[in-house]
């Protein structure tokens, strides 16, 4: 079965600057999609970036990028310019593709953000 | 365009009473997912749902648990019996197609069972 694994309960940055929260995950599957999504107070599930595991080139959106490393089988998220509004749980998740219908969460990493 | 939507956000109830969920899925959107988020995890699938028919339910409590997708209306989740250990946020989520990279999600029911 597909596990995901974030072994970082709890995260801190200062505002401005630059945070990663690790993931890794393990699979046989040789083509899958992974996921990152942020949970703010409000318990809204957002989806904050997806690389999909045929591609060699990491995913970007605007100051979140992942460091996508498939042999390691891991799946690292950087926030660059860190805000007060990025302060939430970050929640990995794995889909292996095809006729499995669920996504498969880690445990979260709650993020802090210091003025 | 509305996004996904559940009510009640919050729910309490005594044990042994029953606990019924409701997901209004994003406009057009004909698949449902629902998930369970305990304290201190991440969500957990419970149920794959299409108008009318549950694809998966691998995740589903074998009692006291059933969702349903009626061909008018929401989707339900109904737990029976309701015990503590039910407590928890359930997430229901949509898609267009079943292809989870495109998948949406309500903001969550927070069931508390005193």
């Amino acid at each position: 079965a597909q596990t995901v694994t974030q072994s970082q309960p709890e995260m801190s940055v200062q505002e401005a600057e630059t945070v990663t929260l690790s993931c890794t995950y393990d699979t046989s599957e040789s083509d899958y999609y992974l996921f990152w999504y942020k949970q703010p107070p409000s318990r809204q599930m957002i989806l904050v970036i997806r690389q999909e595991a045929y591609k060699q080139q990491n995913a970007t959106e605007n100051r979140f990028s992942v460091n996508f490393q498939k042999a390691a089988k891991s799946f690292s998220l950087k926030i660059s310019d860190s805000q007060l509004g990025d302060a939430a749980m970050y929640f990995c998740a794995y889909w292996s593709g095809g006729s499995n219908y669920k996504l498969t969460f880690g445990k979260g990493t709650l993020l802090t953000v210091n003025p | 365009n509305a996004g996904v939507m559940q009510n009640p956000r919050h729910l309490v109830r005594r044990r042994g009473q029953e606990a019924r969920l409701r997901c209004s899925p994003m406009k057009g959107h004909s698949h449902v997912y629902w998930y369970r988020q305990l304290p201190e995890e991440g969500l957990k699938f419970m149920v794959y749902l299409q108008k009318e028919n549950i694809i998966d339910e691998s995740g589903m409590p074998k009692e006291r648990f059933s969702a349903e997708f009626p061909k008018e209306g929401p989707s339900i989740l109904r737990i029976q019996q309701v015990v503590r250990g039910d407590s928890a946020a359930y997430f229901c989520a949509s898609s267009l197609s079943p292809v989870l990279y495109e998948q949406y999600f309500g903001p969550g029911t927070r069931l508390t069972v005193t």
